[in-house]
């Protein structure tokens, strides 16, 4: 089966720029989970869906960061505008209810 | 949310048995501890969880104290490919209008070196 998959797993680019981190969960799967990974930090939690629906985004650090999930099978982080302290590696995982959390492979996002 | 204290780091040598603490003294009766892990570069992996009773899977055992206080996963013949940041947690429930949801929050790990 086809795990979490994120795109792109590297991206470059400078301050001001608007960066978008995309997501496929696991299919079946009815909760999402956006992740971010600093050696400051660790890993925190941004933000989580359940059946498409923002559950808890009290982790998102402000206002220029903002997530969606259309439909079932997509989702996006997106940061405008960016910054240089958004530099990190994102992650983004799935679950069923009251089931292990999968993760994906992440995305490393470098601010210039 | 239930705190988990675990160590640093940790080696073991290959072939031999890793044995991971965790400290979860604050735990909730209805609050399970999972396992994951970190290999570099990657995003963290699902290893193995329990309530109360000990339980084994194809990657490891969990032994869960009875008092549920402390928790050791055990790698029983550890490789190098087993070389990463091991996390305990303790997960947590969260209400919300329409239902409940549950949170991992991950600490600094135990980051097991395995050995030649």
């Amino acid at each position: 089966d086809a795990g979490v998959i994120q795109s792109p797993r590297h991206e470059v680019t400078e301050m001001g720029q608007e960066v978008t981190l995309r997501c496929k969960p696991i299919s079946g799967h009815d909760y999402l989970f956006w992740y971010r990974q600093t050696m400051m930090r660790g890993l925190e939690l941004l933000i989580y869906f359940n059946n498409n629906v923002p559950i808890d985004d009290s982790g998102m650090p402000e206002d220029r960061f903002s997530a969606k999930m259309p439909n079932a099978s997509f989702s996006t982080l997106k940061i405008q505008p960016s910054e240089p302290r958004d530099s990190a590696v994102y992650f983004c995982a799935s679950s069923r209810q009251d089931q292990p959390q999968h993760f994906g492979d992440g995305t490393r996002l470098s601010i210039l | 949310d239930a705190k988990t204290t675990q160590p640093p780091s940790m080696d073991c040598a290959e072939g031999r048995a890793a044995n991971l603490p965790c400290n979860h003294s604050t735990i909730s009766g209805n609050e399970y501890v999972y396992w994951y892990r970190q290999i570099h570069s990657q995003g963290p992996q699902y290893i193995i969880h329990g309530l109360k009773n000990n339980e084994t899977n194809e990657m490891a055992s969990l032994i869960i104290t009875e008092d549920r206080k402390s928790s050791t996963l055990i790698l029983p013949h550890a490789t190098l490919r087993d070389t990463a940041v091991y996390y305990c947690i303790v997960r947590a429930r969260v209400r919300y209008n329409t239902g409940t949801a549950s949170k991992l929050t991950f600490g600094t790990g135990t980051r097991l070196q395995v050995t030649l």
